[in-house]
């Protein structure tokens, strides 16, 4: 079974500073990766997305990912960051096929960052 | 904002009660998604709908069931609710089902049992 782990629970960043949030996941063929951000009481909203190509993604709000199929990582990336990225950050990977096309999405169990002005 | 509804925002009830909670997916999307976010297992996926039919089952109870209708919102129904149960649950709505289709998220209904 497909599995993702982020190993680093809690990150506090100073704003302007770079950023780079890891993810490790296990699966057994071509994976599809997201990040996710969810803000406090909100829902969770696509950053990114990888699925083939260019193993440098770009996605929203600055953030960027490299997938790393050798090391079965996919970091998120950010190079200044600013207060409002406060969040909690999930990597997600969709694999889990049922053979009835349902690809439901199983995810690491995120990231807190926190940005001190 | 998403697209996606759900109601209700917040949901108290006590323990052996029943909830439903309600889910209204993105127009013209014909997949939707339950997952249960707690603080102890994170966020796990429990069941998918697709057009009226269920496709696939994740770590979802015998406690729970859901149903999509023929407008296409969802309900996912929560029996002899636990303590345990005490969750964020969300609902995600996609296109036609398929690995390139994004899931779009709702803000999420949570449940407080006591």
């Amino acid at each position: 079974a497909q599995s993702v782990t982020q190993p680093d629970i809690h990150i506090t960043v100073s704003e302007g500073a770079s950023l780079e949030l890891r993810c490790n996941y296990s699966y057994g063929a071509t994976p599809y990766l997201f990040w996710y951000v969810q803000s406090p009481g909100q829902g969770l909203q696509l950053l990114l997305k990888y699925f083939s190509g260019d193993t440098l993604v770009q996605g929203i709000k600055g953030f960027e990912a490299e997938f790393k199929r050798s090391q079965s990582s996919f970091n998120l990336r950010k190079p200044s960051v600013h207060w409002s990225d406060a969040a909690e950050y999930f990597c997600a990977v969709d694999g889990a096929y049922s053979g009835a096309g349902s690809y439901q999405l199983t995810f690491g169990k995120g990231t807190k960052l926190s940005v001190i002005p | 904002d998403s697209g996606v509804t759900q109601t209700p925002k917040h949901l108290i009830t006590a323990t052996g009660q029943r909830v439903t909670l309600r889910c209204s997916p993105r127009s013209g999307d014909l997949s939707v998604y339950w997952y249960q976010q707690s603080l102890d297992q994170g966020l796990q996926f429990l069941i998918h709908y697709y057009n009226g039919e269920e496709r696939a089952k994740g770590n979802i109870l015998e406690r729970f069931s859901a149903q999509q209708f023929p407008d296409l919102h969802s309900e996912l129904n929560l029996s002899s609710l636990e303590l345990g149960d005490s969750a964020l649950y969300f609902c995600a709505s996609s296109a036609p089902s398929g690995r390139l289709n994004e899931q779009f998220f709702g803000p999420g209904t949570r449940l407080t049992v006591l």
